[in-house]
């Protein structure tokens, strides 16, 4: 079963307004990983938090961890046309071989209105 | 850097043939990983292989294998495939760094079993 379910599934916002994108998972992780899907194509790594982190920035996306609601959530800030994708959280667990296995939430659609 | 191929980018098949999903990179990353994303749905694990001579199993394997060929390839192979089986295939490898693997996608093939 999925382990991170993402709310809102779809999400429609002005350009310029902040986005935000909530994930919520069922077990212990290692850490917490945030990518986006362009229609049709593969999935980009946005950004990562770690299990002992509570807050991440990087440029216009801000991440948030609380371990004890099980719950993270990415906000996308000044948002802009090209952010119009779907967005996944994944938690990561060490695999038997010493790798990171990543399970993916349900995905967020998001849409700007330009 | 091509970064992560995938081989076919479209594919229909019926019911009961057998095919082969080829992946490579060009990163020299040890670990890969098989994926389906179905409609609406986040990704789902199939198998893995965390580095060159190991694979596993992920959430979804029923159905399929897998051949870890070399470092630079991980093929995946539907040996009498079904219509449950429709869905878009990605391939991604990665890399540990700063003690988390981050994740490297391949375009995706789109697979229909009719």
């Amino acid at each position: 079963s999925q382990q991170g379910e993402e709310d809102p599934q779809a999400l429609s916002i002005q350009e310029g307004e902040n986005a935000t994108m909530n994930c919520s998972y069922k077990t212990s992780i290692n850490n917490l990983q945030w990518y986006r899907q362009n229609s049709g194509r593969g999935l980009v790594h946005l950004i990562l938090i770690r299990s002992n982190e509570r807050e991440k920035h990087s440029g216009r996306l801000r991440v948030t961890l609380d371990t004890s609601k099980k719950s993270s959530s990415l906000l996308i800030t000044a948002s802009r046309a090209a952010d119009t994708a779907s967005y996944f959280c994944a938690t990561a667990r060490i695999s038997n071989f010493g790798n990171e296995k990543l399970t993916f939430g349900t995905g967020t659609r998001l849409t700007i209105i330009p | 850097n091509a970064g992560v191929t995938q081989t076919p980018k479209f594919q229909v098949l019926k019911t009961g043939q057998s095919m082969t999903l080829q992946c490579a990179q060009d990163m020299n990353h040890n670990s890969m990983y098989w994926y389906r994303q179905d409609p609406g749905m986040g990704l789902r694990l199939i198998y893995y292989s965390a580095s060159e001579g190991t694979t596993d199993k992920g959430e979804v394997p029923n159905g399929y294998n897998v051949s870890r060929l070399n470092k630079r390839e991980f093929s995946l192979r539907l040996e009498s495939a079904a219509p449950s089986q429709t869905s878009v295939y990605f391939c991604a490898s990665s890399h540990r760094d700063r003690g988390y693997d981050e994740q490297f996608f391949g375009p995706g093939t789109r697979l229909t079993v009719l």
